[in-house]
């Protein structure tokens, strides 16, 4: 059974540009959180996709987006990149959208040059 | 917003030493949750505490919600080499659930 799985592991972007990653949750799961992880920090909740519709969202601009497929698996969208926006993007799955047990995956390092 | 902080920010104990880590929130919390990062790695669940008062325990890991339900706390017995790593709690408050800034725990041999 495999677990969460992200992509690309690792990505480097330059300042104003747009990227995008994918989040595939665990089996049977059905909720998708999205996290950012600064260094030395706990992660920070950006949102959360239900019934691929946004359910609840953190204290992020615009720039940060989303969307959720039929077959549950999410991606993070994010605008106009910002050197502050370099960090480990971490996605989380759940089976419902308040579940108690969230299982991140292994996280995408965003290096913003 | 809601706030949730953890002290200490850093803890270096010898190995069989106890080990203690507070999470104190800015609200009243639904529930509380535990996560373990080791360096380089994702957080992982350990534990979710629901009522006021709670205490669970897993294996050298006790863990305990406040009456207030703002406060919990994990403790390690004799701790292990496999016990380095940060602990975050996570409260959930207004449906949204908050890390705190973590303690990261070292063990010297």
């Amino acid at each position: 059974d495999a677990g969460v799985t992200q992509s690309p592991t690792h990505l480097i972007k330059t300042r104003g540009q747009q990227v995008t990653l994918r989040c595939s949750p665990k089996s049977g799961h059905d909720t998708v959180s999205w996290y950012q992880q600064a260094l030395g920090q706990g992660p920070q909740f950006i949102f959360q996709y239900y019934e691929e519709e946004e359910r609840q969202r953190g204290n992020f601009p615009d720039r940060f987006s989303g969307h959720q497929f039929p077959n549950y698996s999410s991606e993070l969208n994010v605008n106009a990149l910002l050197l502050g926006d370099s960090a480990l993007y971490l996605c989380a799955s759940s089976r419902r959208r308040q579940s108690y047990e969230q299982y991140f995956g292994p996280g995408t390092r965003l290096t913003v040059t | 917003g809601q706030q949730v902080m953890q002290i200490p920010q850093y803890q270096h104990v010898q190995e069989g030493e106890d080990f203690t880590t507070y999470c104190n929130s800015s609200t009243t919390l639904s529930n509380i949750q535990w996560y373990k990062q080791r360096p380089g790695g994702h957080p992982v669940f350990l534990i979710q505490l629901v009522k006021s008062g709670e205490v669970k325990k897993q294996k050298r890991l006790t863990f305990q919600f406040g009456e207030a339900k703002k406060n919990s706390s994990l403790h390690i017995t004799a701790t292990q080499t496999t016990d380095v790593g940060t602990y975050f709690c996570a409260g959930r408050g207004n449906e949204k659930l908050t890390f705190g800034t973590g303690t990261r725990l070292t063990i010297i041999p």
